[in-house]
């Protein structure tokens, strides 16, 4: 069965630095996603991909976040200068057309900062 | 804005009962819903979706129903396992971007 796959699964780093966290969507889904979820806390939307683009982002989303497309099956999230408060599980979904269609996530990754 | 809300927050039983987990949202213009299970550490694995012109899907022993007028989903599983031990999370699909806005879930232990 497809399923979103996500590396790595765990990934410490220390503050300041940058960390790429990587995706691979169903390879026929069009809509990408990336949501995070701090320990104790709801999962929160952070971007939205559509047609090499973000279609939404939130306001955790700020100029220290990025995604991109490298190539016709990767996602990836990158956090230019990590604080302690970015430390997190990420989740990577895709969904074949976005509106009214299942969402499909990835294991995750867990970031801590330290 | 739309808030979900899952109740309870956590549920303990013995194993064999049929329990209920109850969501409700606040905002009626959702596209759809999506229960969720996530075991300690782990990531989101899909259960049921319910597309909003939906009332109810079923998948084994799980049983999702919606009424969107009145904001409320929730998720009946039968004849409860240890195995079903997880926490389930209900989410919506709102907004003119799409995007799932969450419950903070209901931690289920299924004693054996």
């Amino acid at each position: 069965e497809p399923e979103v796959t996500q590396t790595p699964s765990h990934q410490v780093t220390q503050m300041g630095q940058e960390v790429i966290l990587r995706c691979v969507p169903i390879s026929n889904h069009l809509y990408f996603y990336w949501y995070r979820q701090i320990l104790g806390q709801k999962v929160e939307f952070l971007v939205s991909f559509y047609n090499n683009e973000i279609s939404e982002k939130s306001e955790i989303f700020d100029d220290q976040f990025s995604v991109e497309r490298p190539d016709g099956s990767n996602f990836t999230l990158k956090i230019r200068s990590t604080k302690l408060e970015d430390s997190a599980m990420y989740f990577c979904a895709s969904s074949e057309q976005g509106a009214n269609t299942e969402a499909f996530f990835g294991q995750g990754t867990r970031l801590t900062v330290v | 804005k739309q808030e979900v809300t899952q109740i309870p927050a956590a549920l303990s039983v013995p194993e064999g009962e049929n329990l209920v987990l109850n969501c409700s949202f606040t905002d009626s213009a959702i596209y759809n819903l999506q229960w969720f299970r996530q075991d300690p550490g782990k990531g989101l694995t899909s259960l049921l979706l319910i597309q909003s012109s939906q009332r109810e899907q079923t998948s084994g022993r799980l049983n999702a129903s919606l009424d969107k007028s009145s904001g409320r989903s929730t998720l009946y599983i039968a004849a409860s396992q240890p195995g079903d031990s997880a926490t389930y999370l209900c989410a919506v699909l709102a907004g003119n971007n799409r995007k799932l806005i969450w419950g903070l879930g209901t931690s289920l232990a299924v004693n054996p």
